[in-house]
């Protein structure tokens, strides 16, 4: 079946350090990517997204993502954390050709002052 | 206010009721979509409307889900005889063209459960 894989669903880690979370997907032919955050209490909003060109993509908030299309993954990093971060990460994928978006399980990430 | 709004924010029913939950996004948006997110999954897309048309509905998941839009703004998704595993976030968004390039600004979301 057709689907997004997030690893490592919780993530804990002090202020200063690196993060890098893993998305994979399965569906072939052209996709768009994109990775959105939920803030405690908030919605979840938009932090990034690939369509074409350059397959690293800058996004909101010192975040960033490589997508390697013959691994299928748009990994997201940031160099440097804080506590502000803390948050749940969803990667998202939409197949060429219809709107919806089809959500990885998530990462729970807490970042520790 | 500016974003798009969910209501009620927290919907408790009887197994067998009917409930009905609204979403109403942001002026001038075209496209509503639903999404149903199970405790610990990410969010699963139920169905997508451009303006009044319902344009996709395979998400939904039995045919006691129902959606509406009839005037191209406010939208409607009905339960039907719910059971337990109807239990979960409902969450709502809208973009304001068609097309996946156009940005999804997500409600905070109705909780329903379902006992």
């Amino acid at each position: 079946a057709q689907s997004v894989s997030q690893h490592n669903h919780h993530v804990i880690l002090s202020e200063a350090a690196s993060l890098e979370l893993g998305c994979n997907y399965s569906y072939g032919g052209t996709v768009n990517l994109f990775w959105y955050v939920q803030y405690p209490g908030q919605h979840l909003q938009l932090l990034l997204k690939y369509f074409s060109g350059d397959p690293l993509v800058k996004g909101i908030k010192g975040f960033e993502a490589e997508f390697i299309k013959s691994k299928f993954s748009f990994n997201l990093r940031k160099p440097s954390v804080q506590w502000s971060d803390t948050a749940e990460y969803f990667c998202a994928v939409n197949p060429y050709g219809n709107n919806r978006l089809a959500f990885g399980k998530g990462n729970q990430v807490v970042v520790i002052p | 206010g500016a974003g798009v709004s969910q209501s009620p924010r927290y919907k408790v029913a009887k197994r067998g009721q009917d409930v009905a939950l609204r979403c109403d996004p942001i002026s001038g948006h075209v496209s509503l979509f639903w999404y149903q997110q199970a405790l610990g999954q990410g969010p699963e897309f139920l169905t997508y409307f451009q303006n009044e048309a319902q344009l996709d509905k395979s998400g939904l998941p039995s045919d006691r889900f129902f959606a509406e839009r009839p005037e191209g703004s406010v939208s409607t998704l009905k339960i039907q005889r719910t059971q337990q595993e109807d239990s979960a976030v409902y969450l709502c968004a809208s973009s304001l063209l068609r097309g996946i390039d156009q940005p999804q600004h997500f409600g905070d979301g109705t909780r329903l459960s379902i006992l």
